[in-house]
């Protein structure tokens, strides 16, 4: 168990749908990073937050968003989905802003299927 | 450019073998840190190994073992005697200090253990 909580783990919903994915990172960890995972494109870099402040953005579409609340924990928001944004979708925390800090810490992950 | 290569796509293997993941990465940063993740079957990604790029030495725990060398820019990790709870998907990630906070991931080698 990594300490880092992912809800929900599975999700299935239509195209042109909104959902939002839930992240609480390991007790003390003050970055969250959401990483995108599919069969094609591997594990894609989206976003960091590091103490409620957006600190790097990787390839995350407009249609995507995400923020950290004060309590640390992190929500990615993704609206009008398509079909191609079915995906595991992993959000990982670390105890600083970077890698210098420690590693990352893995949740088990969303799967979201969009029909 | 992939700053993180692991050009092994699939290896099998038979239980008991020895087996080296490749990976090679590109960075112009002096201080950097690699990382090696394991994801089984059932989806989280399991943290292995953080090295800094200060640190050549090589380092074994347990089956596992790791061999960094800065001279050809690769970070191969080795199982010794594998089992098939060894079969994974195992990525290599590395992290620079200058930008500080992307951890870049390979593709994955998926490693399979035959009994």
């Amino acid at each position: 168990d990594s300490g880092v909580t992912q809800t929900p783990k599975h999700l299935i919903t239509a195209t042109g749908q909104r959902v939002t994915l839930r992240c609480s990172p390991r007790s003390g960890d003050l970055s969250v990073y959401w990483y995108q995972q599919s069969l094609d494109q591997g594990l894609q870099f989206l976003i960091q937050y590091y103490n409620g402040e957006e600190r790097a953005k990787g390839n995350i579409l407009e249609r995507f968003s995400a923020q950290q609340f004060p309590d640390l924990h992190s929500e990615l928001n993704l609206s009008s989905l398509e079909l191609g944004d079915s995906a595991l979708y992993f959000c990982a925390s670390s105890v600083g802003g970077g890698a210098h800090t420690g590693e990352l810490f893995f949740g088990e992950g969303s799967r979201l299927t969009v029909l | 450019a992939q700053k993180v290569t692991q050009a092994q796509t699939e290896i099998s293997v038979v239980e008991k073998e020895d087996v080296t993941l490749d990976c090679v990465y590109e960075t112009r940063d002096t201080t950097y840190y690699l990382f090696w993740y394991k994801q089984p079957p059932s989806g989280e990604l399991v943290f292995l190994i953080r090295r800094n790029s200060f640190d050549e030495q090589n380092e074994i725990s347990g089956r596992y073992s790791w061999n960094f060398q800065k001279s050809t820019s690769s970070f191969n990790f080795t199982i010794t005697a594998s089992q098939v709870v060894d079969s994974a998907v195992y990525f290599c990630a590395l992290s620079e200090a200058g930008t500080g906070n992307q951890f870049y991931f390979g593709t994955g080698t998926s490693l399979t253990v035959i009994p």
